[in-house]
């Protein structure tokens, strides 16, 4: 598989359920990111990663917890969301977080918290 | 405040017209302007500019930036109605530790038969 994927799809959750979102890079890329996209809204840079470790937190709140086990994988993990946190979330990878602004985006995941 | 503002927000056309998308920007440490094609999924890349006055060209789409001015345009012609989509401006700014791309709201472009 090429690119940048992303599981699930498609997620509908209560405010008090943890789920886990996946992205999956294979294209060799030392950076990955989270996005968030809300209607109407511009893309919101939620976290940086590189090289597995976080570089950068822009003020998310902590009900969004990310993890990047390696440089291929990186999860967010969700616990006690808000109805507003519905929204796509896009993961991202590029070459490098310096001097390397071309990213790569995965399909995303459209989340409904209910 | 870093802002990227695209216009028009939306857009209709016919078939085989030619259109030009906008996108302005108030950016400190500007590195470079990149645009993409989302539709019901991953924004695509199209291009990166970096250097004023350079057209960079695909196929029937290319796009020119002005750093004096601070804009950039995307033109696509004799469009088709696979090009319907949203189509997103991003600066590159440099950010210390990292870059950031500042994303503007999109232009959504449809294109009836």
């Amino acid at each position: 598989e090429t690119g940048v994927t992303q599981t699930p799809r498609h997620l509908v959750m209560g405010m008090t359920n943890k789920k886990s979102l996946k992205c999956e890079q294979h294209l060799g890329h030392n950076a990955m990111y989270w996005y968030k996209q809300s209607a109407k809204k511009p893309l919101e840079l939620m976290f940086v990663y590189s090289l597995e470790e976080r570089v950068e937190n822009n003020s998310v709140p902590s009900r969004f917890s990310p993890e990047c086990p390696n440089s291929s994988h990186l999860f967010l993990h969700l616990h006690t969301l808000q109805p507003e946190d519905s929204a796509l979330y896009l993961c991202a990878s590029s070459l490098r977080t310096v001097d390397s602004y071309e990213q790569y985006f995965g399909p995303g995941t459209r989340l409904t918290v209910t | 405040e870093d802002k990227v503002v695209q216009s028009p927000l939306s857009l209709v056309v016919h078939e085989g017209d030619t259109v030009t998308l906008n996108c302005s920007y108030e950016v400190t440490n500007f590195r470079s302007l990149l645009w993409y094609k989302q539709e019901k999924k991953a924004p695509t890349f199209l291009f990166m500019l970096t250097s004023s006055g350079i057209e960079k060209k695909s196929g029937r789409l290319s796009s020119i930036l002005d750093k004096k001015e601070l804009f950039s345009i995307l033109n696509i012609t004799a469009t088709q109605t696979g090009d319907s989509a949203v189509y997103l401006c991003a600066v590159g700014r440099y950010g210390g530790a990292t870059n950031k791309l500042i994303f503007g709201t999109g232009t959504l472009l449809a294109v009836q038969p």
